[in-house]
């Protein structure tokens, strides 16, 4: 198993610029998650799905749009990219129960 | 607001010493808590959980503690070894019609000294 995983791992974007960060996992589990990471600060829940079909806001999801593609890839889209979305992206999955399961994260800057 | 919080935000220790990092939470709903630990440049690991109802949870080489009264959780690690330097987060659940939600601490990073 792959675990979860992460496309692109780093990303250069002007202003206003649009893009879609992948994300897939191969465990089978019902509920993905997007995450940032920032310096200084915990993970923000930015966009969640409980399964396959739903999607919810987390905490943060101001200039953020997600797509639960199937039950494998959820992915998470900037239309128009803000220096403030500089951050580490980390993707989530999990079972019904259980821990969270993290991809590898994608380094996005934004200028 | 929900918060869960680290006592320290740097930790160093001598190699083959016991290592102790403390969380701080405040929402006394939540019923799980994890311990994860983020290396350089990779996602975080999930080290260690435990729920509400205990007071203790042993790994191999981890311990985590949960004091309800005071909202205090912590993660002990035994003999200590290099590649356990790593940033280490506190997260707890709380689910609120059904939906799960885990709020992040800030990390704690742990330095482990040769």
């Amino acid at each position: 198993n792959a675990g979860v995983t992460q496309t692109p791992k780093f990303q250069v974007l002007k202003t206003g610029q649009s893009m879609t960060l992948q994300c897939a996992q191969d465990m089978n589990h019902n509920s993905m998650y997007w995450y940032r990471q920032d310096p200084g600060m915990g993970l923000r829940l930015i966009y969640y799905s409980a399964s396959e079909g739903t999607t919810d806001k987390g905490e943060v999801p101001n200039g953020y749009n997600v797509s639960r593609l199937n039950k494998r890839e959820f992915s998470l889209r900037l239309e128009s990219a803000a220096p403030s979305q500089t951050s580490v992206y980390f993707c989530a999955s999990k079972l019904s129960f259980g821990e969270q399961f993290f991809g590898p994260g994608t380094r996005l800057t934004v200028l | 607001g929900e918060s869960v919080g680290l006592h320290l935000p740097t930790l160093s220790v001598q190699e083959g010493d016991n290592s102790i990092i403390n969380c701080a939470y405040s929402n006394s709903a939540s019923d799980y808590f994890i311990w994860y630990k983020q290396e350089s440049g990779k996602g975080p690991q999930f080290i260690i959980d435990i729920r509400s109802n205990m007071d203790k949870r042993q790994g191999q080489r981890v311990t985590v503690l949960l004091n309800k009264t005071v909202k205090h959780l912590s993660l002990q690690i035994a003999a200590t070894q290099p590649g356990d330097s790593a940033v280490y987060f506190c997260a707890e659940r709380a689910v609120n019609f059904g939906n799960e939600k885990l709020t992040f601490g800030t990390g704690t990073r742990l330095t482990i000294i040769p």
